[in-house]
């Protein structure tokens, strides 16, 4: 059974850090691309970043680059998100997500980590 | 970047119903497009990739349709359990896959 398991998130002050976990089992974890996608509370999916097999291509949403950093650990079947220079609009449910390509369709998901930044 | 933009926001319908949504692109896609129902507080999952073919299973009441940058959504006979938010998602553009705002499907 495929298994995607998001930790880390919690409340953290503005301009603070957090680093995200994704653990994951039951497929070819050093095999797949992964994504993270985030959801503001009440508002829509808004893509992160994504990061291909042996972490050498990774690509990023314009309102997180240059703070954020996704990486991975493939002999720890892990993800990572690391997050820096946090501000109020960086509220939001975490999820990572297993990347099928072609066409790229996010098929298994994590549960989701909840992330607040506020003062 | 490439924008995706669905309509409507929110469909009221009852279950039997059929019902369809539409997603474009600011610019061609073909048919690296996909289609996610999210109920709240839970993940996304994925119902249709690459613009037609429906993810192992989901009910073949879902289809997909179209290339390029016009795509739509239906559901024939809608069932209580399909009432959700539906959110499109390119992937053609490896820089930045982008997903539409979401049509939130509510019961009449």
């Amino acid at each position: 059974e495929v298994l995607l398991v998001d930790s880390g998130g919690g409340l953290v002050q503005p301009g603070g850090s957090l680093r995200l976990s994704c653990g994951a089992s039951g497929f070819s974890f050093s095999g797949s691309w992964m994504t993270w996608v985030r959801q503001a509370p009440g508002k829509g999916l808004e893509w992160v970043a994504n990061i291909n097999q042996d972490g050498s291509e990774k690509y990023y949403g314009d309102s997180v680059k240059g703070r954020f950093t996704i990486s991975r650990d493939n002999g720890k079947s892990s993800l990572y998100l690391q997050m820096n220079r946090l501000t109020v609009e960086d509220t939001a449910m975490y999820f990572c997500a297993r990347v099928q390509k072609p066409f790229a369709r996010s098929d298994y998901w994590g549960q989701g980590t909840l992330v607040a930044v506020s003062s | 970047d490439i924008q995706m933009t669905q309509s409507p926001s929110s469909l009221s319908a009852s279950v039997g119903d059929r019902v369809t949504m539409t997603c474009r692109a600011s610019q061609s896609v073909t048919s690296y497009l996909n289609w996610y129902q999210q109920k709240p507080g839970k993940a996304p999952k994925l119902l249709i990739y690459a613009a037609t073919n429906l993810q192992t299973g989901v009910p073949s009441r879902f289809s997909g349709s179209g290339s390029g940058t016009e795509f739509t959504l239906s559901i024939r006979n809608l069932q209580p359990e399909d009432f959700a938010t539906y959110y499109c998602q390119q992937t053609y553009s490896s820089l930045m896959y982008s997903f539409g705002q979401g049509t939130k499907l509510e019961i009449k």
